[in-house]
């Protein structure tokens, strides 16, 4: 077990629906990372946060978006969700913000599976 | 920009033989390494990094990794191999990006299967 808690495991939804991905990070860790795999893609990186600031971008679509919160959890927002979109989505942690002068030794969450209808 | 690469989609071998994962990378400034490993339905788990020192680092599972400047590589290594030891692996490079941030590019995974 990590530390990494995501909800929910799996989510069906419709085309053009929107849904919440939610992620909490480890004890202490204050950056969070979005990660989308798929078997055509393979582990593509969406977004990092920091502290609650976004600090890189990744291939993430505009019809994506994240936060994070003061409580240091954050939510993956996809919306007008399209058949493509079906992935395991992960959440991953660390301490550091990820600087030029550090390393990223993330943990990651179990995965929400989002599956498009 | 950084990549990586593991040239084998599958490696198949016999429990008890040597294995080794293959990963090679490109990066500018100095290279930090990460294997990750992914269990059926389950989140990728940190076996190993190398950010400096020692070629040869030692992680988790009896697993290791030997990292070679002059060939870019960063090959995944175990002894023996068990049929627990079937899994997805995955290599990382940390990168950095436009904000100066840094993030994990991944390499797209070797399915290891070890036979009874």
């Amino acid at each position: 077990d990590s530390g990494v808690t995501q909800t929910p495991k799996h989510l069906i939804t419709a085309t053009g629906q929107r849904v919440t991905l939610r992620c909490s990070p480890r004890s202490g860790d204050l950056s969070v990372y979005w990660y989308q795999q798929s078997l055509d893609q393979g582990l593509q990186f969406l977004i990092h946060y920091y502290n609650g600031e976004e600090r890189a971008k990744g291939n993430i679509l505009e019809r994506f978006s994240a936060q994070q919160f003061p409580d240091l959890h954050s939510e993956l927002n996809l919306s007008s969700l399209e058949l493509g979109d079906s992935a395991l989505y992960f959440c991953a942690s660390s301490r550091l913000a990820g600087g030029s002068s550090s390393y990223n030794e993330q943990f990651f969450g179990p995965g929400t599976r989002l599956t498009v209808l | 920009a950084q990549s990586v690469a593991q040239p084998e989609d599958q490696v198949n071998v016999a429990e008890g033989n040597p294995l080794t994962v293959k990963c090679t990378y490109s990066v500018s400034g100095n290279p930090y390494l990460f294997w990750y490993v992914q269990y059926p339905n389950r989140g990728l788990q940190f076996l190993l990094k190398y950010i400096t020192g020692d070629n040869l680092v030692k992680g988790s599972y009896g697993f290791e990794a030997e990292f070679n400047k002059s060939q870019t590589s960063f090959h995944l290594k175990k002894p023996s191999a068990l049929v627990s030891d079937s899994a997805l692996y995955f290599c990382a490079v940390r990168g950095l990006v436009e904000s100066g941030y840094s993030t994990l590019t991944f390499g797209k995974g070797t399915m290891l299967l070890v036979s009874p």
